[in-house]
């Protein structure tokens, strides 16, 4: 499984653009890169998907590096409500089955 | 529609108990994967059915096993619980085998508390 790495906490100010990184360097070609969060003890919320082009949708935009080792999440106009763990995901699938392996997240903390 | 529902919301055992948690996918769904989460990490893949048939299976013990039925529900079995099987436990559905867009949607899982 590809491993992602990405901070452990970060803070931002209401009504700004939070920008979240991850690093998964030893991606390969043909996997996604795939983005949920979960708030206080909920189930994981999907937020967005994308292979190696730059994707947006109502909840989000996800920036993927050119060589595909990285990638930013990016929460606009960040209310108290997107307060949450938000994990960075490589999706495996294959024979074995398509398992999400979550690593520790990072806990985002939007402040008034 | 209804979104990934589970049950019970809450569950309190044993040791030694043994334990069922259900899960209904979002309709049109036929893949159910099971997670679980112990306090401070990420989940952790435990099962993935398709069409009835097992297709994953994480690092869990045979106490743990599964199963799906004809209308894609699930079940999610422990046997001989420990303490340390207290976690939340979460269920997610997809539409297909697992393509890589196959986007799975989590429920608001069952948390277990062993005693």
């Amino acid at each position: 499984d590809a491993k992602t790495t990405q901070p452990p906490s970060m803070d931002c100010a209401e009504g700004r653009a939070a920008n979240l990184p991850c690093n998964h360097s030893t991606i390969s070609g043909n996997e996604y890169v795939y983005w949920y969060r979960q708030i206080h003890s909920q189930g994981p919320q999907y937020i967005i998907h994308g292979l190696k082009n730059n994707e947006t949708n109502e909840m989000a935009s996800l920036i993927i590096t050119e060589d595909r080792k990285s990638s930013t999440l990016i929460l606009p106009h960040a209310t108290l409500r997107d307060t949450a763990v938000y994990y960075c995901i490589v999706r495996v699938s294959g024979t074995s089955g398509s398992r999400l392996t979550f690593g520790e997240g990072t806990q985002l903390t939007v402040n008034p | 529609d209804a979104g990934v529902t589970q049950s019970p919301t809450h569950l309190i055992k044993t040791r030694g108990q043994h334990v069922t948690l259900r899960c209904s996918p979002i309709s049109g769904h036929k893949s159910v994967s099971w997670y679980q989460q112990v306090l401070g990490q990420g989940p952790q893949f435990i099962f993935q059915y398709y069409e009835k048939e097992e297709r994953g299976r994480g690092n869990f013990p045979d106490r743990f096993s599964a199963r799906q039925f004809p209308n894609y529900s699930s079940e999610l079995n422990v046997n001989a619980l420990l303490l340390g099987d207290s976690a939340l436990y979460l269920c997610a559905s997809s539409r297909g085998s697992g393509g890589r867009t196959d986007t799975q949607y989590f429920g608001p899982g069952t948390r277990l508390t062993v005693l």
